[in-house]
């Protein structure tokens, strides 16, 4: 079983909805990495956080420790915004399989 | 403040051939990965340097993968002989220190394509 497990592997919305990913890791992980690659791109860090819940434009991370579960959130999604999302967990960083991500006009 | 650094970009090679990639990390990061991450996957540690030393290669493939980081600042992977399923992106990322407090930066990769 993989350390850090994401969901969905595949979304596809359309321009302007709310669109979430989830990542639920194991013990022995205490902060969380959301990345973003685009195609042909390589990764750019988005956030990274151990509690709580930090906000960067339209985009919205959070955390519960307790339930070892974080989220990412999209909102007024935009066709741009379609790339891999990838969280990855931190002491040693391992990275869930990442969510393919296309937003529609 | 630059970015990690990683050469070449793209490299396309015969299988068997051998083929090694550089990567320069932020200024002052002592932990430095390498990742290999096939089409449609997430980015597999392969290995990871605190300062010049390993601190875990466990899913290195020693028989054809290696990697150095001598001086504990830019490091090399190389491949020797390279097969068909080494074709992915290798990615070199670092950190000022491990730990959860801190936080990672990531090369653009080097796409490998072995023909």
């Amino acid at each position: 079983k993989n350390e850090v497990e994401q969901s969905p592997q595949n979304l596809t919305a359309q321009e302007g909805e709310f669109i979430t990913i989830n990542c639920s890791y194991s013990v022995g992980i205490s902060a969380l990495h959301w990345l973003q690659q685009h195609p042909g791109g390589g990764i750019v860090s988005l956030f990274m956080l151990s509690s709580g819940k930090k906000k960067h434009g339209r985009l919205i991370a959070t955390i519960n420790i307790q339930e070892k579960h974080s989220s990412l959130h999209i909102t007024a999604s935009h066709p741009r915004d379609s790339a891999v999302y990838i969280c990855a967990g931190r002491n040693k960083l391992v990275f869930g399989a990442g969510t393919i991500l296309r937003v529609k006009s | 403040e630059a970015g990690v650094a990683q050469s070449p970009r793209y490299k396309i090679i015969e299988k068997r051939q051998s083929v090694a990639f550089w990567c320069n990390p932020i200024s002052g990061h002592a932990t430095l990965y390498w990742y290999q991450q096939i089409l449609g996957q997430g980015p597999k540690l392969l290995i990871q340097f605190q300062n010049n030393g390993v601190v875990d290669d466990s899913q290195l493939p020693k028989d054809r993968f290696s990697a150095e980081r001598l001086k504990g600042v830019d490091s090399t992977l190389k491949i020797q002989p390279a097969k068909l399923e080494d074709s992915a992106v290798y990615l070199c990322a670092s950190s000022l220190v491990t730990g959860k407090d801190t936080e990672a930066f990531f090369g653009q990769g080097t796409r490998l394509t072995v023909v």
